[in-house]
Order: C-alpha cells, then sequence, then structure tokens
C-alpha cells in the first residue's frame, strides 16, 4: 500500500458545482495533514492544514477521519479558479517527513 | 532570500553527464526535502534532511543520485550518468523545526532535460 494515496482523477465540474477528494494514508502514527494547490508547471503551494475536528476556509472544508484513516477536501461553488491539482500531504510518524500524495486534477467549466 | 532558491532553473545536459542541482532553503528553516516530478506525474519523494540527523534518503531512485547538505544549510542534489528519464522538474522545499506540520515552502524548481 502507498503511503498516501489519491483518486489522480481528472474531475471535470461545472462552476458552481460542489466537489469532494478524498487522501488515504498507511501510517497510523500520523499526526499532521495537508492539502496542497499546484497550479500547472508551477510550485505547490499551501492550500490548508486539516485538523482533527474538521476546518473550514470559505469555500473550502477539509476533515480528517483517523479511524479509517483518510483526509478529505469539498470544495462549493466551484470556480474556474479552482481548477488545479490538490495534493494531500502527510507526516510520517511523529517528524517533519512529510509525504505528497500523487494529486486529483480539478478541471472547472465554464 | 524571502522564499526557498534553486538553481539552475532550466538545465539541459546530455546523456551520461553529470547534474548538480543545488537548494537554499528559507534561513531558519532545518528540514529540507528533495522531490522530483515528471510531467503529469505526482510528486515523487527523493530525500529529507533534518537539522543534523541522518538523512532520510528513502526515496533516492538509484545509487546515480546523491544530496548533501552543507552546513544545515545549502543542499546539492546530484544526478550522475544522467538517462533521459531523469528529465524531470526538481523540487526542493524546506520548513521550521519543531513539531511535525509546520508548512512546507517550495523553490520554484530546477528543470531538467536530458537528451
Amino acid at each position: 500500500r502507498k503511503e498516501v494515496e489519491q483518486d489522480p482523477g481528472p474531475f471535470n465540474v461545472p462552476e458552481g458545482a460542489t466537489v469532494a477528494f478524498n487522501c488515504t494514508y498507511s501510517n497510523s502514527a500520523s499526526q499532521s495533514f495537508f492539502w496542497y494547490r499546484q497550479d500547472c508547471r508551477k510550485e505547490p503551494k499551501l492550500l490548508m492544514s486539516v485538523y482533527s475536528s474538521g476546518n473550514e476556509d470559505g469555500r473550502f472544508t477539509a476533515q480528517l477521519n483517523r479511524a479509517s484513516q483518510y483526509i478529505s477536501l469539498l470544495i462549493r461553488d466551484s470556480k474556474l479558479s479552482d481548477s488545479a491539482t490538490y495534493l494531500c500531504v502527510v507526516n510520517m510518524g511523529g517528524n517533519n517527513d512529510m509525504r505528497f500524495g500523487a494529486g486529483t486534477r480539478l478541471t472547472v467549466k465554464p | 532570500g524571502a522564499g526557498v532558491s534553486q538553481s539552475p532553473s532550466n538545465k539541459v545536459t546530455e546523456k551520461g553527464k553529470d547534474v548538480e542541482l543545488r537548494c537554499d532553503p528559507i534561513s531558519g528553516h532545518t528540514a529540507l526535502y528533495w522531490y522530483r516530478q515528471s510531467l503529469g506525474q505526482g510528486l515523487e519523494f527523493l530525500i529529507y534532511f533534518q537539522g543534523n540527523s541522518a538523512p532520510d534518503k528513502s526515496g533516492l531512485p538509484s545509487d546515480r543520485f546523491s544530496a548533501e547538505r552543507t552546513g544545515g544549510s545549502v543542499s546539492t542534489l546530484t544526478i550522475q550518468r544522467t538517462q533521459q528519464e531523469d528529465s524531470a522538474v526538481y523540487l526542493c522545499a524546506s520548513s521550521l523545526e519543531g513539531s511535525a506540520g509546520n508548512t512546507i515552502y517550495f523553490g520554484e524548481g530546477s528543470w531538467l532535460t536530458v537528451v
């Protein structure tokens, strides 16, 4: 099993749609979780952290399910500018060694 | 500088040549990562440095790849006897020391093409 797994997509959705991505991780000792966004031919940048209690930032909601070892990202009211690849990031155990998923590609269409 | 700095930004090399890629992390960041990303693919972990600890080299794809970090700051990734499949963007990232979960900041990458 890969350390961090994501559905590669692509997800093609119309503007205004709600879309959700999941990411599973293999290390039950992982403590830190993030979603990063990567635009075409650009470096990844932090989108949001994922907290145990779940957290929301505008149209974006992140959740963690420790029992099933997955995190999720929900995007409401999709915008054209949301088109990007979304990478989940998980730390390996109790240290700062972070591993990325392969990313889920999202295209929002007019 | 304010961010992670990588050089060269672009490199075209002939098959069989050695290349060195440099990464200058954000000042004060003790964790440093190298990742590789082929066109249209996800990030492939290569190596992780944390302070004075032994680096995690588990992601290096072959013994042609090596990396070092001098003085706990600048890092160099060396690829010997380059092959065409080494063509990719090599991304360096850094984060603060401390408990897990500090934000990782990426450089803009070194785009390597092996011809």
